[in-house]
């Protein structure tokens, strides 16, 4: 079945270190997004992107970089990682149009 | 941008009771409405959907109506069981080359 995986699945940094989260969609979806979800609260949008071309800003893109390899892969980077940005990050595609998100399983990131 | 509310925040109910989430949004031209269900430590999934020239949609227990004039949608869910226990997201949007934004979540509890 087409899916979206997400790599790492569970990832322990120190303070100041840089890390990338990886997205891989086997989908064919041109949309991209990397959300933010904090213990009891909802989904907090980083980054997007509509095609390989294209990137934008979240509500909450502040000490985070994303780069679009290609249409099936969309990487989220922390440059100087800090402690509140610990947290559970989805990676999520859409065909566009119609615009049911599909999610990857997430990545649970702990920054000590 | 979309401004998105969803009520109650939390929802505790028999088993066997029935359920009802709101969703209010703000931008006139959503066409299209979707619920999504994240259970504990998952992804969220979409569980059900509705266009904008449909009223009503149901599917087994669950149903979504809309009422466009007034820009609100709501999930309804019969004959609650265990299972249906979950943070319920909404995300009214209108596809195109608009940001999905998504509802702050209800949790509910289904109480055997």
């Amino acid at each position: 079945d087409a899916d979206v995986t997400q790599t790492p699945r569970n990832r322990i940094t120190k303070t100041g270190k840089r890390i990338m989260l990886e997205c891989s969609q086997t989908k064919g979806h041109d949309r991209m997004y990397w959300y933010r979800q904090d213990p009891g609260l909802g989904l907090r949008l980083i980054y997007y992107s509509f095609d390989v071309k294209d990137i934008n800003k979240g509500e909450i893109s502040d000490g985070y970089s994303v780069s679009r390899q290609a249409q099936a892969k969309f990487s989220l980077s922390l440059e100087s990682a800090i402690p509140n940005q610990t947290a559970l990050y989805f990676c999520a595609t859409s065909p566009g149009g119609r615009e049911t998100q599909y999610f990857g399983p997430g990545t649970r990131l702990l920054v000590l | 941008g979309e401004n998105v509310e969803q009520h109650p925040s939390t929802l505790s109910v028999q088993e066997g009771d029935s359920a009802v989430i709101k969703c209010t949004y703000s931008d006139s031209a959503s066409n299209y409405f979707p619920w999504y269900k994240q259970e504990l430590g998952k992804r969220p999934q979409l569980i059900i959907d509705i266009r904008s020239n449909v009223g009503e949609k149901k599917d087994q227990r669950i149903a979504v109506t809309l009422n466009k004039t007034a820009k609100h949608f709501s999930l309804h869910i019969t004959e609650t069981q265990p299972e249906d226990s979950a943070v319920y997201f909404c995300a009214p949007n209108s596809g195109g080359y608009q940001k999905v934004t998504f509802g702050t979540g209800t949790k509910l509890q289904v109480i055997p």
